[in-house]
């Protein structure tokens, strides 16, 4: 079956400008997780959605950053007025209920010039 | 605070050695560790999960194993071949929850 998605797969952008990243889930899977991926860096957590609930923000690096997930499914990630330490990969995983096994999507490759 | 450490961060070996991948944590405190691999844009898969309570897990050629109480790991692939090229991640989870803590990986080339 399909995995997880997610779109663009590369995003330039400007200093200052809006992006929104999307992630498309597997179909069924409940939990759904956003991590950054900077250069030579391990995975940075961010945010972390059980159904369209994200019981932990905590991983989002500044009021900049917000993510929200509809019908249990797709989610965007929206960074606002983006900065050059913005750029990163950003991954998106979903997990079945109860499950420690996460699915990887492909990323985004985001530059901020 | 808990930080995962791997070295090296780069390893070339000729196709056929067998290698070891190495994991260490501050905290023993874990509830499982695991292994991902990461090809080029195309994401994370899981290799192996090894719960707190185990030594090690095994998946065709490749074993990993874990000591807790001296914070390491070891990820060891047998008759490496060119298409085990990637990058190699370990993560740790505190506790049952979700939360995964990262190693910024080991980047892997098997030269045929």
């Amino acid at each position: 079956g399909a995995g997880v998605s997610q779109s663009p797969s590369n995003k330039v952008t400007e200093k200052g400008k809006d992006v929104e990243l999307r992630c498309d889930p597997i179909s069924g899977h409940t939990a759904l997780y956003w991590y950054r991926q900077s250069l030579g860096q391990g995975l940075e957590f961010l945010i972390y959605f059980q159904g369209n609930s994200a019981p932990d923000k905590s991983g989002l690096p500044s009021d900049r950053f917000s993510a929200e997930r509809t019908g249990g499914s797709v989610s965007t990630l929206t960074i606002q007025r983006t900065q050059q330490e913005d750029s990163a990969v950003y991954l998106c995983a979903s997990s079945p209920w109860h499950s420690y096994e996460q699915y990887f999507g492909p990323g985004t490759r985001l530059t901020v010039t | 605070k808990q930080e995962v450490t791997q070295i090296p961060a780069a390893l070339s070996v000729p196709e056929g050695e067998n290698l070891v991948l190495n994991c260490s944590f501050t905290d023993s405190a874990i509830y499982n560790l695991q292994w991902f691999r990461q090809d080029p844009g195309k994401g994370l898969t899981s290799l192996l999960l090894i719960q707190s309570s185990q030594r090690e897990q095994t998946s065709g050629r490749l074993n990993a194993s874990l000591d807790k109480s001296s914070g390491r790991s070891t990820l060891y692939i047998a008759a490496s071949q060119p298409g085990d090229s990637a990058t190699y991640l370990c993560a740790v989870r505190k506790d049952s929850n979700y939360q995964l803590i990262w190693g910024a990986g080991t980047k892997l080339i098997i030269k045929p």
